[in-house]
């Protein structure tokens, strides 16, 4: 029971570049979701999936897609990467309504 | 949608009790209250969660007033590797948006 994995671990990207951040869960929790994380800040929600087969944003989705691929995988594109977007990464994962979230080991993202 | 405020930073030593205090005046009647532990470079990690007055589990304990515009974690007899981010969120009315603030950073000092 490997948890929440996430793939890569790190990635360095120029403006422009596109790429896709891979999230995948052997728990089978229904609900997905993709954060990111800058310097000294706290965690804020770019999409999220309630369940299979659907996607919805959360606070900062600009720039950003998003595929649930099935119960097991959640993906966030970046189709034209700015250095802004330059962060960590983290997916989640959990079961129900008003259970607690799982997290991923994050994803560190640099765009020059 | 309700959001929480915390203490930007605290300072204890091992051994100690801390308590981190954290506001959500805003917070609806369905809403729980949720903290989470964050170590540098890790994704982060529940503590406890609950609705109103006080619940306890193996590593820390939470209470929360009959008016619920403010919780208190409580991290009895701390240690070195206590040392986090410490982050607490209520649901804000739709159990998929969660708000994650700025966290409290807590030093814990030998």
């Amino acid at each position: 029971n490997a948890g929440v994995t996430q793939t890569p671990k790190f990635q360095v990207l120029k403006t422009g570049q596109s790429m896709t951040l891979q999230c995948a869960q052997d728990m089978n929790h229904n609900s997905m979701y993709w954060y990111r994380q800058d310097p000294g800040m706290g965690l804020r929600l770019i999409y999220y999936s309630a369940s299979e087969g659907t996607t919805d944003k959360g606070e900062v989705p600009n720039g950003y897609n998003v595929s649930r691929l099935n119960k097991r995988e959640f993906s966030l594109r970046l189709e034209s990467a700015a250095p802004s977007q330059t962060s960590v990464y983290f997916c989640a994962s959990k079961i129900g309504m008003e259970d607690t979230q799982y997290f991923g080991p994050g994803t560190r993202l640099t765009v020059l | 949608l309700a959001k929480t405020t915390q203490p930007i930073s605290m300072d204890s030593y091992e051994g100690q009790e801390v308590n981190i205090t954290c506001s959500h005046n805003n917070i609806a009647t369905n809403d729980y209250i949720t903290w989470y532990q964050q170590f540098p470079s890790q994704g982060p990690r529940f503590i406890i969660q609950g609705y109103k007055t006080k619940v306890t589990n193996e590593v820390a304990s939470l209470f929360i007033p009959a008016d619920r515009k403010s919780s208190t974690l409580s991290l009895p007899r701390v240690s070195l590797s206590d040392t986090a981010v410490y982050y607490c969120l209520s649901q804000g009315g739709n159990f998929n948006k969660f708000y994650f603030g700025s966290g409290t950073k807590l030093n814990v000092k030998p």
